[in-house]
């Protein structure tokens, strides 16, 4: 297991469009946690999972942003419309149960132009 | 809410020496988690050390260090012989261990290390 995987690393799109990320948790991790952190900022939370339901919701997630995590394994993040405001890195984390540490993944940076 | 506070945008230490980061954070719970953790550029976030609010003790790993005031909500990260790969982002974070369990983290201090 190579741990936290995102996909893309990067992703650079036009304003308006629609973007996906991907998020593949270290394996038999049941909750995983999306976050944002734009530059000069720490991250800030997003939403949470425990196997595939969806949890908590902040209230930083518009309803241009939805996420999912079918069948409790991989994690989608999508965003409609995109705004330059959304340009930023996105963050998953997973962890195995309650109390253990929160591994990260590398992130996907996205750029909207 | 929970809040948590790093004052120092930017710190640099001489290779070798030791630097402490400050972090302060605001909640109302009794039983919560902190943590620091390390973000080196273009790099995934790392754990460096973590602390459980019902434990008196400091906790240390190897050349990391805290020291941890409950009663002043002040958790500070002590480097001692610092190297040159513990140049990064340093972020000081606060879980309940309650609920979603999410992380609530500062602003950060980017860490030089001046050979």
């Amino acid at each position: 297991d190579t741990g936290v995987s995102q996909d893309p690393r990067h992703k650079i799109t036009k304003r308006g469009q629609n973007v996906t990320f991907r998020c593949d948790p270290i394996s038999e991790h049941n909750r995983l946690y999306w976050y944002r952190q734009t530059l000069g900022q720490g991250p800030e939370f997003l939403t949470y999972f425990q196997n595939e339901a969806q949890l908590e919701k902040s209230r930083l997630l518009s309803d241009r942003f939805s996420a999912e995590r079918p069948k409790g394994s991989f994690s989608t993040l999508e965003i409609q419309r995109t705004e330059q405001g959304d340009s930023a890195m996105y963050l998953c984390a997973s962890s195995w149960d309650l109390n253990t540490e929160a591994f990260f993944g590398q992130g996907t940076r996205l750029t909207v132009v | 809410a929970q809040t948590v506070t790093q004052s120092q945008p930017e710190m640099s230490v001489q290779e070798a020496e030791t630097v402490t980061l400050s972090c302060t954070y605001d909640t109302s719970e009794s039983d919560y988690y902190l943590f620091w953790y390390k973000q080196p550029p273009s790099r995934q976030m790392i754990l460096v050390i973590r602390q459980e609010a019902y434990k008196q003790q400091n906790a240390t790993e190897n050349r990391f260090s805290v020291n941890f005031q409950k009663a002043a909500k002040s958790f500070s990260l002590k480097i001692s012989d610092s190297q040159l790969g513990d140049a990064a982002m340093y972020f000081c974070a606060y879980r309940s261990a309650q609920g979603a369990q999410k992380l609530v983290f500062g602003q950060g201090t980017r860490l030089t290390i001046n050979p």
